[in-house]
């Protein structure tokens, strides 16, 4: 089936260093989501991109649909303690009604 | 606002034994459900879809099932577990390409 290869698939970082992980792909995909999930806790969705190119922020994130349609990254700036969990990639071809989902990537952040 | 429910919270059962998950939605119509499980280690994991009363699909084949005898209101469920069920399990609602996950349901079997 479509695989996602996202990465790193970990980082340990110090508190107020900037984050970069990404997620590439063999196949296109029309949508890319991007969600953090905290321990114990559902995924939450953080940004969603739905244009080729297309550059999003919420807050200290910032994330980017590839211009190939293949890829995103998802960039956080000055990390705090509360960043810590893992971040999952998704992509949607958007005819079949399901994700397909990155292996995550767990941050930690030594305050 | 749309709201995701899952109960219960945590479940240790023992090998053998049957297994009922419920999720319900509230705030939206005629949304498409998901069941995901989660090992150990993180990845996601779909089971079964369902994109309206009664229609469900299989992802992966097990001893799980899967229902949706209303609109917003998806069941996980299993006539004996294996110690192979154990893990984290979400379920998740979209209209289109977001989905929105519940809070999940940490099952032991033992």
């Amino acid at each position: 089936g479509q695989q996602l290869n996202q990465s790193p698939q970990s980082m340990f970082i110090q508190e107020g260093e900037d984050v970069s992980m990404n997620c590439t792909s063999s196949s296109i995909f029309n949508t890319w989501l991007w969600y953090k999930q905290d321990p114990g806790e559902g995924p939450v969705l953080l940004i969603a991109l739905y244009k080729a190119g297309e550059l999003t922020s919420n807050g200290r994130l910032t994330a980017q649909f590839g211009i190939t349609r293949k890829d995103s990254f998802l960039n956080i700036s000055a990390s705090i303690p509360s960043d810590v969990g893992i971040y999952f990639c998704a992509g949607s071809r958007g005819s079949n009604y399901k994700l397909t989902f990155g292996k995550g990537t767990l941050l930690t952040v030594n305050p | 606002s749309q709201t995701i429910h899952q109960w219960p919270a945590t479940l240790v059962q023992p090998v053998g034994s049957p297994l009922s998950l419920e999720c319900t939605v509230e705030g939206t119509s005629n949304p498409n459900l998901y069941w995901y499980r989660q090992a150990a280690g993180r990845g996601l994991q779909l089971l079964f879809y369902s994109v309206g009363i009664g229609q469900i699909s299989s992802e992966v084949p097990q001893n799980l099932s899967a229902s949706r005898p209303q609109d917003r209101q998806f069941i996980l469920s299993s006539k004996k577990l294996l110690l192979s069920d154990s893990g984290f399990y979400l379920c998740a609602w979209s209209v289109g390409d977001e989905q929105y996950f519940g809070p999940g349901t940490r099952l032991t079997v033992t």
